[in-house]
């Protein structure tokens, strides 16, 4: 199985200011068709979570341009420009390259 | 606008069979690239991908579940029926259906049902 690392674990950022995950694939996830196949969610406390980022750097609709994603083959990160409090909760990465398709463990992100 | 939705038992015994049911609207089978995935998460704990079902009835699982996983659409009712013998306390997530097209994996889930297994 191709696993996914996030770090740090956790992070606690001040309003207005950067952030910084990491996500890292024991496999390249850079598909014969050219494409990476590495997403990331955000899973906000009691919901269920939603897509932000698609094939490593595409914003889906409606997400927020602070929210970038970057990273090629096996290193990702997902910087996120001026954190603001309806960011906090867990963000995950996931890889669809091979199955069975794999998440990582997880980064929370709460406000100082 | 796409909407998913999980339903079924909230309690399940040791070595029952569960049967979870997601019902969708606002997109359909018959368009080439959709799918509809199955992810489950225990409490406190991190995502699973279980398996997913695709247009063309193609369908894709976890290795360590194959053996007791089954996923199924009814086009007609625009349902995706979740089947998962054998079940145990390490069993016990919310689970999520949510959709995806070519690329755009999961970018719709439903809001997760949690299902306990307990004697």
């Amino acid at each position: 199985d191709v696993v996914m690392t996030q770090t740090p674990v956790s992070l606690s950022v001040t309003p207005g200011q950067p952030a910084s995950l990491s996500c890292t694939s024991s496999h390249s996830l850079l598909h014969s068709d050219g494409r990476t196949y590495l997403y990331w969610y955000l899973q906000k406390p009691g919901q269920p979570p939603q897509l932000l980022i698609y094939e490593v750097s595409n914003r889906f609709s409606g997400v927020p341009d602070r929210f970038i994603g970057s990273g090629s083959e096996t290193d990702f990160t997902l910087k996120i420009s001026r954190v603001e409090a309806e960011d906090v909760g867990v963000y995950y990465c996931m890889q669809s390259m091979k199955v069975p398709w794999t998440f990582g463990q997880g980064t929370k992100v709460e406000i100082k | 606008q796409i909407t998913l939705k999980e339903s079924g038992p909230t309690l399940v015994k040791p070595t029952q069979t569960l049967t979870l049911t997601c019902t969708f609207s606002g997109f359909s089978f018959d368009t080439r690239g959709v799918g509809v995935g199955w992810i489950r998460q225990p409490p406190g704990k991190a995502l699973e991908w279980l398996g997913n079902i695709y247009w063309n009835d193609d369908r894709r699982y976890i290795p360590s579940l194959k053996s007791r996983l089954t996923i199924t659409r009814d086009t007609s009712k625009n349902q995706v029926v979740l089947t998962l013998t054998n079940m145990d306390p390490v069993d016990t997530a919310t689970y999520y259906c949510a959709h995806r097209y070519w690329g755009l994996n999961f970018d719709y889930w439903g809001q997760g049902t949690l299902v306990t297994v307990s004697s």
